[in-house]
């Protein structure tokens, strides 16, 4: 079961670079997130979706685009890379309340951003 | 947002209980109580997680108390590879759209010793 999946692992970027870090999930689950982890601290959310065609703004979300066109995908896109976004991002994904199981969030293994 | 509040570190010896304690004491009634870890270089793990009565899983128990206003993760043998950040994190039943504002603290860094 492949879960989670979050590509590249590591990326080194120059200030004002734009990349795409992609996010998979199969087990068709309809929420999908983003995270950053900065050393020492806890996750802060950036972006969120409840479904296909539908995101949100998390705690965090600017220098961050994010689009929901399928259940499976959820790119989160830095336009405009800046030291500041160097960081971990983590993809996460889980069923709606109501469902069995409520409650858990599968995570991916995390991207480490570098940006010079 | 109801807060956690967890110590900064433990440590712990290999094949012992371990009891990690959190604080909630701004708990609603709707509030779930979910413990996730995170292994060095990976993503959280989901532990565990109950609204009321102490549960139990393969991995863990959860301790809940009567007022809710406290819990407690208890690893009933620490392994070399439970060393782990540990976050006890509140997520409301009817988490919506933001999956409940879930908010991850610092946890505690468990250490386990040989």
């Amino acid at each position: 079961n492949a879960g989670v999946t979050q590509t590249p692992k590591f990326q080194v970027l120059k200030t004002g670079q734009s990349m795409t870090l992609q996010c998979a999930q199969d087990m068709n689950h309809e929420y999908m997130s983003w995270y950053r982890q900065d050393p020492g601290m806890g996750l802060r959310l950036i972006h969120y979706s409840v479904g296909a065609g539908i995101t949100d703004q998390g705690e965090v979300p600017n220098g961050y685009n994010v689009s929901r066109s399928t259940t499976e995908d959820f790119p989160l896109r830095l336009l405009s890379a800046a030291p500041s976004q160097t960081s971990v991002y983590f993809c996460a994904s889980s069923r709606p309340p109501g469902t069995a199981n409520t409650g858990e969030l599968f995570f991916g293994e995390g991207s480490r951003l570098t940006v010079l | 947002d109801a807060k956690t509040t967890q110590p900064n570190s433990m440590e712990s010896n290999e094949e012992e209980p371990v009891h990690l304690p959190c604080n909630h004491s701004t708990i609603s009634g709707t509030d779930y109580i979910h413990w996730y870890r995170q292994l060095p270089s990976q993503g959280p793990e989901y532990v565990i997680h109950g609204l009321t009565s102490n549960v139990n899983n393969r991995m863990a128990s959860l301790a809940i108390a009567e007022d809710r206003k406290s819990s407690t993760l208890i690893l009933h043998r620490a392994t070399l590879r439970d060393a782990a950040v540990y976050y006890c994190i509140l997520r409301d039943l009817n988490y919506g759209g933001s999956q409940g504002n879930l908010i991850f603290g610092k946890g505690t860094k468990l250490s386990v010793k040989p």
